[in-house]
């Protein structure tokens, strides 16, 4: 089975204070990893993805995720929260089913920025 | 650019009602397409997803329905709703099934039956 879990469906941060969204994946493939944003009432936008290559990923708005194959990890990171990056976050993995590739999404965490 | 409309925005619908959802792509020829319905929690469920013109598949049996009459056109349908149909209902694309292409979503429907 393939599967994303995302740890916290709720997170509080300060505005200034490192941002840590947990994911972890298990996948019998090697996988590919992504990190959507959702502000309210509107669809998930895509902030960054690990296909191959440097496990360091870098996104947008000063979003990061590092890929740690021995962790199963794809965690999200941002140095310092802003306001506007309050918003659920979803995490993704690429799933393989024969021949077409699925992905699948995490149940999301949503992160409040404390001013 | 590619551009992916969804209507309608909202939609409050009674018990028994039919739905149809509508979903275009501009800017790309042969997209995949994909339904998910969202519930608090529960994170993004996987309704349907299409590879071409009138090729469906369905991932959860259910009170819907997908259809796909034309390349870029992608239609949500229900004959009779259920109380249990409420959610946030996301239409998608991508540019082909390899798992390292990413999905742009359209805005959403958020679907009140009452």
């Amino acid at each position: 089975a393939q599967s994303v879990t995302q740890l916290g469906s709720h997170v509080s941060v300060s505005e200034g204070a490192l941002v840590l969204l947990r994911c972890n994946y298990s996948s019998s493939v090697p996988p590919y990893l992504f990190w959507y944003v959702q502000y309210p009432n509107q669809g998930l936008q895509l902030l960054l993805k690990y296909t191959t290559g440097a496990t360091l990923v870098k996104g947008i708005n000063g979003f990061e995720a590092e890929f740690k194959k021995s962790e199963t990890s794809f965690h999200l990171t941002k140095p310092s929260a802003h306001m506007s990056d309050a918003a659920e976050y979803f995490c993704a993995v690429r799933l393989a089913s024969g021949g077409y590739q699925k992905v699948t999404f995490g149940t999301g965490t949503k992160l409040q920025v404390i001013p | 650019s590619q551009t992916i409309h969804q209507w309608p925005a909202t939609l409050v619908q009674p018990v028994g009602s039919p739905l149809s959802l509508e979903c275009t792509v501009e800017g790309t020829s042969n997209p995949n397409l994909y339904w998910y319905r969202q519930a608090a929690g529960r994170g993004l469920q996987l309704l349907f997803y299409s590879v071409g013109i009138g090729q469906i598949s369905s991932e959860v049996p259910q009170n819907l329905s997908a259809s796909r009459p034309q390349d870029r056109q992608f239609i949500l349908s229900s004959k009779k709703l259920l109380l249990s149909d409420s959610g946030f209902y996301l239409c998608a694309w991508r540019r082909d099934d390899r798992g390292n292409t990413e999905a742009f979503f359209g805005q959403g429907t958020r679907l009140t039956v009452v």
